[in-house]
């Protein structure tokens, strides 16, 4: 069974493109949770998506700042117009089910030039 | 809300000593889970270990044990025995045991073990 897929492993943007994080999960996973980590610190929680459904996105910045986990496909975080405070190590994981325990993949590494 | 709090940002030990990291951590809640994970400079999210907070009995992984003091609320890790693949940041996390919205992982600030060979 393949572990949580994240692409691309890097992304680097220009200020004011927009940015695509993509995640897989676990085969059979129907439960994503986004993370954020800033340099030097820990991991922030953003947004918890089961299919087509968005649980909690109590840690999403309002504006710029969406996420999707549709019936067929991988889950998409998306970053409009990008700042350089957007740089970041982003982390998805998954579970099987709410509450149960989550695999992380390796993140992406987002660069705003 | 919960906050999970590790407050040395940095740690050294000797090969094959052992090292104890601390955590603590604030919640209302009674019944939670917690967790170190490791994040070596690959940078990749590894779990280490788990603890359930209604089983009284410490968690134990091979080298890695914890000791859950869960009036104080502290969940300190201790690593027997280190090695240098041990040497990469240490994240102490908690989660709620109810389903749903509260399923979402609170993560300390980490800290950084370096091991002298």
């Amino acid at each position: 069974n393949a572990g949580v897929m994240q692409n691309p492993r890097h992304l680097v943007r220009r200020r004011g493109q927009e940015a695509r994080l993509r995640c897989s999960p676990v085969k059979g996973h129907s439960h994503v949770y986004w993370y954020r980590q800033l340099p030097e610190e820990g991991l922030k929680f953003m947004v918890y998506l089961q299919k087509e459904n968005i649980i909690d996105e109590s840690g999403m910045p309002k504006e710029r700042f969406s996420a999707e986990f549709p019936k067929e496909g991988p889950s998409i975080l998306r970053i409009q117009q990008v700042v350089r405070g957007d740089s970041a190590a982003y982390f998805c994981a998954s579970s099987p089910g709410s509450g149960q325990p989550q695999h992380f993949g390796d993140g992406t590494r987002l660069s705003i030039l | 809300a919960q906050t999970v709090t590790q407050s040395q940002p940095e740690m050294s030990v000797q090969e094959a000593e052992t090292v104890t990291l601390s955590c603590t951590y604030d919640t209302s809640e009674s019944d939670y889970y917690l967790f170190w994970y490791k994040q070596p400079p690959s940078r990749q999210m590894i779990l280490v270990i788990r603890q359930e907070a209604y089983k009284q009995q410490n968690a134990t992984e091979n080298r890695f044990s914890v000791n859950f003091q869960k009036a104080a609320k502290s969940f300190s890790l201790k690593i027997s025995d280190s090695q240098l693949g041990d040497a990469a940041m240490y994240f102490c996390a908690y989660r709620s045991a109810s389903t749903g919205a509260n399923s979402k992982l609170t993560f300390g600030k980490g800290i950084t073990l370096s091991v002298r060979p």
